[in-house]
């Protein structure tokens, strides 16, 4: 059990467009979910936490009109990259959380490899 | 807000023998978490430690936590091949305040050489 879903796994797109990348937790309900970043031979940045129904927490330096997310059920969670550039071009890993006694578990997912060409 | 200082940062070790990395954290928490990740890949959990003087272990790989020291140790015992990855070492905080969004170490990158 505790399965979470990234979609797309890849992704290449043009300099400013916009991408959404969703996140789903596929046998539990996450009252929150995590976005990371990962830059290549980097470790991972939280980029913010989001709770079902209520606007994200974001980290320092992450731009919350750059990335827009949204987590409209207890199941899913996306990220909205808006006018994406190259330096955007990163590995974007979500995990999610569930409630009660295994608070402290957090579930990742696969990952999502983004290209801003 | 939590920082999370791994080391060594690569470690190039043979077949067979023993090696720890090791894992400082520089405020109070109550868990620590493992993580591996081969390439191209996401993270893989491989142990929660939850409370002072907790030691977990996993085949070849060994953890424990001391938090009053404020650190943690992944103890790999007898290295084989498959064991080649990046280790991460993970704390709850941020600066944001998020709910446990975790902080990680900036990785160990270890290759067992036959």
């Amino acid at each position: 059990g505790a399965v979470v879903s990234q979609h797309p796994s890849r992704v290449i797109c043009k300099s400013g467009t916009s991408v959404k990348i969703e996140c789903r937790s596929l046998d539990f309900q996450a009252t929150t979910m995590f976005w990371y970043r990962q830059f290549p031979k980097q470790s991972l940045m939280l980029m913010a936490t989001s709770n079902e129904g209520s606007k994200a927490t974001y980290e320092q330096g992450v731009e919350k009109d750059k990335f827009l997310i949204n987590h409209a059920s207890l199941t899913l969670s996306t990220l909205t990259v808006t006018s994406a550039h190259p330096e955007d071009s990163s590995f974007y890993i979500c995990s999610a959380r569930r409630g009660g006694t295994a608070y402290y578990e957090q579930y990742f997912g696969p990952g999502t490899r983004l290209t801003v060409t | 807000e939590l920082k999370v200082e791994q080391n060594p940062l690569f470690l190039s070790m043979q077949e067979g023998k023993n090696y720890t990395i090791y894992c400082n954290y520089s405020t109070t928490s109550d868990r620590l978490y493992w993580y591996r990740q081969d390439p191209g890949k996401s993270l893989e959990s491989l142990f929660v430690l939850l409370s002072n003087g907790a030691v977990k272990q996993e085949g070849r790989l060994m953890a424990s936590l001391d938090t009053k020291a404020r650190l943690s140790t992944l103890h790999i015992t007898a290295a084989v091949h498959d064991l080649s990855a990046t280790y991460f070492c993970a704390g709850p905080g941020s600066w944001g305040g998020g709910a446990d969004g975790l902080t990680f170490g900036k990785g160990t990158h270890l290759i067992i050489q036959p």
